[in-house]
């Protein structure tokens, strides 16, 4: 079955970088879109990026463009997270759109949990 | 951008009791909408897609309807195990795909 496990998560002081990786197994990870969703600390689910199966379309939420870089390799898709603010302290979950073109989420990590603070 | 909002925030409902909870959209979505079920420190789950079609595993007793700007999640005879925060997300108009602030179904 699909599994999808996110790691790579930690405390990190404001302006640091992280590295989320997400390991998949159970399909064909080529095939499928996969996107980063982010939750704050008792708040809502918000859409930050997501990449195409071949790598060749990628985008990202305003609210990180420019700061955070998606990619994916062989069966990992990764979160590079730079210049870190405080409001980008969340759990980051990876997802997997269920059909191309079709971006409802069928398949969740469980999250890691990044936090920026000094 | 297209912005979801969900209503009720909170709903109070006491179990085998019917539950709605509304979902809208700023602009047209068609019927490109899903609905997640997320329980406290678990990732959301999928349970609608298409507006109205089940996920694989989704008990009957939920169901989704609407197109276009306004949908509904309902759940039939709600279960304890239902008890949870519901959210709304559009996939037609993007990126980015914008979720609802949720609803939280709440025993009375």
């Amino acid at each position: 079955q699909v599994h999808l496990v996110e790691s790579g998560g930690g405390l990190v002081k404001p302006l640091g970088s992280l590295r989320l990786s997400c390991a998949a197994s159970g399909f064909t990870f080529s095939d499928f879109y996969m996107h980063w969703i982010r939750q704050a600390p008792g708040k809502g689910l918000e859409w930050i990026s997501y990449i195409s199966g071949s790598g060749t379309t990628i985008s990202y939420a305003d609210s990180v463009k420019g700061r955070f870089t998606i990619s994916r390799d062989n069966a990992n898709v990764y979160l590079q997270m730079n210049s870190l603010r405080v409001d980008d302290t969340a759990v980051y979950y990876c997802a997997r759109a269920q059909w191309v073109e079709d971006h409802a989420l069928d398949s969740w990590g469980q999250g890691t949990l990044v936090t920026v603070s000094s | 951008e297209t912005v979801m909002t969900q209503s009720p925030a909170t709903l109070s409902v006491s179990p085998g009791e019917r539950a709605t909870l509304s979902c809208r959209a700023s602009q047209n979505i068609n019927n490109n909408l899903a609905w997640y079920q997320q329980k406290p420190g678990q990732a959301p789950r999928l349970l609608i897609y298409g507006a109205s079609t089940r996920a694989p595993g989704i008990p009957a007793r939920f169901s989704g309807g609407g197109s276009g700007t306004d949908f509904t999640l309902t759940i039939n005879s709600l279960q304890s195990e239902d008890f949870a925060v519901y959210y709304c997300q559009q996939y037609n108009n993007g990126p980015p795909w914008t979720f609802g602030p949720g609803t939280k179904a709440d025993f009375k």
